[in-house]
């Protein structure tokens, strides 16, 4: 089955900690993304990618970093610059840019313990 | 800048009840919008693309409609397995193909 699929489902962050969230696809889309969804707000842009070994800052990316070193892979670290990082991690894909659909995998929750 | 406003933010119906879900926009050129489903804890599911003024889609109990300002998603005889989030996004002409989202509407149905 072709999909998105993001792990892990739940993280812990200690402060001071950097944590990577994974997120891969085997539905060979060009496009990624990482959005933060936060309790009454909107989904928020942190990071997207058109292609590989390339991506821009969204409205939030103060505290984040990707790579995208593979067509199917987006990790997004959460660094220790983040001081409000507990929220719910959602990453989706699109085929290419245009009117294309996003596709979002199942989401990582992330506390700070 | 490009907005979304969806109304109301929460709506309780009980089973059978029809209702509409409403989403408003400003664009400077719509090249899409969407409509998600988000169940509790779950990533969004997509529904829907709208392109032009006038146009609809349907799936099973759902029917999204779209205008030059406003899209309605209309709930018929709503099931309680309904009961999500519902998210709408929509996609501007000319710069970043980023969507922009709307704080989403929580359905709740009842039995």
């Amino acid at each position: 089955d072709g999909g998105i699929t993001q792990s892990p489902k739940y993280l812990f962050r200690k402060e001071g900690q950097n944590v990577t969230l994974s997120c891969e696809q085997n539905l060979n889309h060009d496009a990624m993304y990482w959005y933060r969804q936060d309790p009454g707000q909107g989904l928020r842009l942190i990071y997207y990618s058109q292609i590989v070994n390339d991506f821009q800052k969204g409205d939030i990316a103060e505290g984040y970093s990707v790579s995208r070193e593979k067509k199917e892979s987006f990790p997004l670290t959460v660094t220790s610059a983040q001081k409000n990082p507990t929220a719910f991690y959602l990453c989706a894909s699109s085929i290419t840019s245009g009117v294309e659909t996003q596709y979002f995998g199942p989401g990582t929750r992330l506390l700070v313990l | 800048e490009d907005q979304v406003t969806q109304s109301p933010e929460a709506l309780r119906l009980q089973e059978g009840e029809s209702s509409s879900l409403n989403c408003s926009y400003t664009v400077s050129g719509l090249r899409g919008l969407f409509w998600y489903r988000q169940d509790p804890g779950k990533g969004p599911e997509f529904l829907f693309t709208l392109y032009s003024a006038g146009e609809e889609k349907e799936k099973e109990r759902l029917k999204a409609t779209l205008t030059k300002k406003e899209s309605f998603l209309h709930i018929t005889a709503p099931k309680p397995e309904d009961s999500a989030t519902y998210l709408c996004a929509v996609q501007a002409k000319g710069g970043s193909y980023i969507p922009t989202f709307g704080r989403g509407t929580s359905l709740i149905v009842h039995p």
